[in-house]
């Protein structure tokens, strides 16, 4: 099945850094959210964003809307321990109701201490 | 408020097999999603349901079916069962107005021998 292009595919950054991660699709989406999945749990829902242009915060947590809709970008300042876990981008689709979400293929972040 | 929750937690079943997984919605939520994660990838959108009935389908084959109950669980049924239908199967619930916002189950780990 489809997946969207997520970079970079993991990290390795100290406690403290600044983390950026984008995420990419050849198609255009009405809304893009970002997720953060811990090892044995579900997704958690981080940021949503509707609109393109769209810049979001949430705590440390800043994501945007790509203009052509068909990109987004998380952004986490300062980063802690708990931090670590695998990030997915996800766009959603509604067309007559029927809605479609798309993951991407996650972005992987570990703290070195 | 109560969480998605599912069950069971872990399974184990034979090639050929048939499975039942479960879901309950977070309170309130009308819209159940399901999902398919295989190890290292992102969640693939098996089918949504919503006020009972199939909302919009992924790329899955027909053996893979579901129900939804009027007090909104869920069920992802699994005929005839594949050594790569092996994943964990995630759960998500949403109000079918909040578009993409998908709250998620801790998911069912299925393996398939």
């Amino acid at each position: 099945g489809q997946q969207l292009n997520q970079s970079p595919q993991s990290m390795f950054i100290q406690e403290g850094e600044d983390v950026s991660m984008n995420c990419t699709s050849s198609s255009i989406f009405n809304t893009w959210l970002w997720y953060k999945q811990d090892p044995g749990e579900g997704p958690v829902l981080l940021i949503a964003l509707y609109k393109a242009g769209e810049l979001t915060s949430n705590g440390r947590l800043t994501a945007q809307f790509g203009i052509t809709r068909k990109d987004s970008f998380l952004n986490i300042s300062a980063s802690i321990p708990s931090d670590v876990g695998i990030y997915f981008c996800a766009g959603l689709i509604s067309n007559f109701g029927n809605e479609k979400l798309t993951f991407g293929t996650g972005t992987r972040l570990t703290i070195i201490p | 408020e109560t969480g998605v929750t599912q069950s069971p937690t872990h399974l184990i079943k034979t090639r050929g097999q048939q499975v039942t997984l479960r879901c309950s919605s977070q309170s309130g939520h009308n819209t159940v999603s399901w999902y398919q994660q295989a190890l290292g990838q992102g969640p693939q959108f098996i089918f949504q349901y919503y006020r009972e009935e199939e909302n919009g389908r992924g790329n899955f084959p027909p053996r893979f079916s579901g129900l939804q109950f009027p007090n909104y669980s869920s069920e992802l049924n699994v005929n005839a069962l594949e050594l790569d239908d092996s994943a964990l199967y995630l759960c998500a619930s949403s109000l079918k107005q909040a578009l993409g916002e998908q709250y998620f189950g801790p998911g069912t780990r299925l393996t398939v021998t």
